[in-house]
């Protein structure tokens, strides 16, 4: 079956590293998703692609990047990772522009 | 960017229907009505969707009145397994990407 995988479910770094978070899914889906939780909040996007070569901001994007280099992938980049970033990220896709988006299980990230 | 309001928190009791109430008052011509269900330690899982009147799908059914500016999930039959946030989403083809989940709704299924 398609599906969607996140990598690393954990990880703990500290303050200054690069971090970076892969996702990964089998569906083909242009569209292609990074979102934050944090205890207690619902979801913030920090960053989008429609496809290939394509990214934007979203809500929360300052001190991270991404990039689309093929369909299957959008890596999420702490360029410097700071405390403010601990939170569990979650990457989600889709095909149709009607938001039925399909979320991975989520990366939890400590930054101490 | 279509905000929505849910109530924090609900509770219920095994077999009972419940109802959840979602108000979007800025919604958009264009807009869909999608709701999520969220577990512990999970994404957020896809439940239904829809544009106006009744959406009925295995798990739930979707309220929507004529004037769109709010919505109901309609769980039946709920068991503990159904203890979980649900989000309501306003957003549509040309702004999906701007979907706020907001905080969601805690249902809470006792025994």
């Amino acid at each position: 079956d398609a599906e969607i995988t996140q990598s690393p479910r954990h990880k703990i770094t500290e303050t200054g590293r690069q971090v970076t978070l892969a996702c990964h899914q089998t569906w083909n889906h242009n569209n292609m998703f990074w979102y934050r939780q944090d205890l207690g909040h619902g979801l913030r996007l920090i960053h989008y692609s429609y496809g290939v070569h394509d990214t934007n901001k979203g809500e929360v994007s300052d001190g991270y990047s991404v990039s689309r280099s093929n369909t299957e992938d959008l890596p999420l980049t702490l360029e410097s990772a700071a405390s403010s970033q601990t939170s569990v990220y979650f990457c989600a896709s889709s095909e149709k522009n009607t938001g039925e988006l399909f979320f991975g299980e989520g990366s939890r990230l400590t930054v101490l | 960017l279509a905000k929505t309001t849910q109530p924090i928190s609900m509770d219920s009791y095994e077999g009972q229907e419940v109802n959840i109430t979602c108000s979007h008052n800025n919604i958009a011509t264009n807009d869909y009505i999608t709701w999520y269900q969220q577990f512990p330690s999970q994404g957020p899982r896809f439940i239904i969707q829809g544009y106006k009147t009744k959406v009925t799908n295995e798990v739930a059914s979707l309220f929507i009145p004529a004037d769109r500016k709010s919505s109901t999930l309609s769980l039946p039959r709920v068991s503990l397994s159904d203890t979980a946030v649900y989000y309501c989403l306003v957003g549509g083809e040309y702004n999906f990407n701007k979907f706020y989940f907001g905080s969601g709704t805690k249902l809470n299924v006792k025994p």
